[in-house]
Parts: C-alpha cells; structure tokens; sequence
C-alpha cells in the first residue's frame, strides 16, 4: 500500500470560517509534508513532520495550523483565511526525512471566497 | 542548499518521437533526485529516482534518466511519446525536504 489519502478532495470555505484537512497513510513512514501549489507552479513547502513533531516551518502564516496527532496522521488546520490561499494543497510522506523519495496524496483543491 | 533547475517550461513533441526534459542540479554533496509527474488535477507521481546505486535509472511508463556528474545533470527521457504522457513533469532534489524544479509541460501532438 503506497497510498496516501487526504480529505476532503475540495473545500470552499468563507473567509471567517475555521475547517481542516486530513491526510493519512499506514506506510509506516515517519516523516510527513504540507505542500501548497497554485496554478502552473510547482508545489512549495509549507510544513515537515519528522516523528510526529515539527522540523520545518517555511514561515507559512499563522492562519495555517499543522498538527500531527500520530504517525499516520496528519492535519492542517485552517483560519481567517484569505482569496490568494486559493490553491491545490499536497500532502505527502516518506520514510524518514533525508533521502528518501515522498509519496504524495491526490491533494485538497481549496477554494476561498 | 541544493535545488534543481528545468530548463524549458513547456516542451512539444509529436506522437511517437523522443521525449527529451531537461534537470539540473546544485548540490555540493551526492544528491538524491527525483522526478515526478502531475496530471491535471492530481497529486504527484513518481516515475523514478536516483540515489547513487546506478546512473541510468529506468522508471515506470517507459521513462529512464541518466544521472551525469560532470554536466551536473539529470535529464528525463523516453525513446516513444504516448498521447498518455501529456502532462506536467518535476525534477526534484531531497536533503531533510523535498525542494522541486519550476516544472516542465509536455504536449504530445498526434
């Protein structure tokens, strides 16, 4: 199983609203991403999970919330959001941080209005 | 810090010919690198790796790449296109996080 699954597939929130996305995996790996991609660009790093604690944070606003409950799971929660948040958001795992390829989910297409 | 750069962001070939996208590297330790593909609205798939075993690495869909030292490089290549290859393909390198080139659209005309 190489399956990383995340929910929902799309989200339209308002700008007030707080809502979560979930992503999960029993690969057992160790280490878990939030990417964030807008159109025709390539994904940009948000957050790294390395043993359910955090390692990297790309200076990602505090409006974005990561957490990291257990091994398999992963959220990013969300609020007072803006319209440029508009955008694909990727998660993915791997095995441990270094050197090891990421398998990624199919990715939340969030919509803000 | 290492990083990747694709040179060519939209590549156009026809059905059948060599499909050719281009990934260099900057990297002062051995690199693992990566290249993924994304088809519209969907997350990334890995199509192969390199992590210093072999220079030529063969990957799934009948992509391969060829791993070059001397010319920092790490270009994608696949000797017949498929209608099916159309899509958006990304060169990645890996230390503690995954850090992607600014990816390169493939059209594939019948």
């Amino acid at each position: 199983d190489t399956e990383v699954t995340q929910t929902p597939k799309h989200l339209v929130m308002g700008m007030t609203n707080k809502k979560s996305l979930k992503c999960e995996q029993h690969m057992g790996h160790r280490a878990m991403y939030w990417y964030k991609q807008k159109a025709k660009k390539p994904p940009e790093l948000m957050f790294v999970y390395s043993y359910e604690k955090l390692s990297i944070n790309e200076s990602v606003p505090s409006r974005f919330s990561p957490e990291c409950p257990n091994s398999s799971l992963l959220n990013l929660h969300l609020h007072a959001l803006q319209p440029e948040d508009s955008a694909l958001y990727l998660c993915a795992s791997s095995r441990e941080t270094v050197n090891t390829e990421a398998f990624f989910g199919q990715g939340t297409r969030l919509t803000v209005v | 810090a290492q990083s990747v750069t694709q040179l060519g962001s939209h590549v156009s070939v026809s059905e059948g010919a060599l499909v050719l996208l281009r990934c260099n590297y900057s990297s002062s330790v051995p690199p693992y690198l990566f290249w993924y593909v994304q088809y519209p609205n969907q997350g990334l798939q890995l199509l192969l790796k390199y992590t210093s075993a072999a220079t030529l690495v063969k990957g799934i869909n009948g992509f391969e790449a060829e791993f070059k030292k001397s010319e920092t490089s790490f270009h994608l290549t696949k000797p017949s296109a498929h209608m099916s290859d159309a899509a958006e393909y990304f060169c990645a390198v890996k230390n503690n996080d995954m850090r992607f080139g600014a990816g390169t659209r493939l059209t594939v005309k019948p």
